[in-house]
């Protein structure tokens, strides 16, 4: 099935620093939306974004839904130990559809 | 937010045996529920679209005589891997939402076939 394009697979960084990372697609989707995965569990919902050009902010996370709808960006600022996990973008082109996942990014943080 | 359960949350069986895995939302009413499955170190992939009273939608190469999927009411979807092989090893992930809103993930089955 189709996936989206997630960059980067995998980061390693020290706590302290910021992160950033992105999701581009070959198709215009109507709602963005990132996930944080923990080992052995089911994704868990940090953002949506319902409006090109939009751009939401979740405690130290700042996501924004690309102008074009083909793209979407997430940040996390200041990182901290339990900001390890995966995280995927999805996007979904009409409420109440199918999502189409990104590949993810490993985050792993130094203390 | 709302809550999605799964149950077993995790289950090994033995070759050409039949597994039943539920999901449940437990405060609100699931109109659509979606069965994903994720291989280690990898994405979730779709498998399937459930309406609650009607037939489920599969994605293009799972097999639907395979993976039964009900969605008897509208705060339980049941998928069945029938007559499963160790290939089918995976980590199933159901989620649930009301008509049009968010989609809201339950924490999993991890299914291993000896």
């Amino acid at each position: 099935g189709q996936q989206l394009n997630q960059s980067p697979q995998s980061m390693f960084i020290q706590e302290g620093e910021d992160v950033s990372m992105n999701c581009t697609s070959s198709s215009i989707f109507n709602t963005w939306l990132w996930y944080k995965q923990d080992p052995g569990e089911g994704p868990v919902l940090l953002i949506a974004l319902y409006k090109a050009g939009e751009l939401t902010s979740n405690g130290r996370l700042t996501a924004q839904f690309g102008i074009t709808r083909k793209d979407s960006f997430l940040n996390i600022s200041a990182s901290i130990p339990s900001d390890v996990g995966i995280y995927f973008c999805a996007g979904q082109r009409n409420a109440g559809n199918m999502l189409t996942f990104g590949g993810g990014t490993r985050l792993m943080v130094k203390p | 937010g709302a809550v999605v359960s799964q149950h077993p949350s995790w289950v090994i069986c033995k070759s050409g045996t039949s597994v039943k895995i539920e999901c449940r939302s437990l405060d609100f009413q699931a109109t659509t529920m979606f069965w994903y499955r994720q291989f280690p170190k990898q994405s979730l992939m779709l498998m399937a679209t459930s309406n609650e009273g009607s037939k489920a939608t599969y994605e293009q190469g799972v097999e639907k005589d395979k993976f039964l999927i009900n969605h008897a009411s509208l705060t339980l979807s049941t998928l069945t891997v029938t007559s499963a092989h160790p290939e089918d090893s995976s980590f199933y992930i159901c989620s649930a939402s009301w008509r049009d809103y968010e989609q809201y993930f339950g924490p999993g089955t991890r299914l291993t076939v000896t």
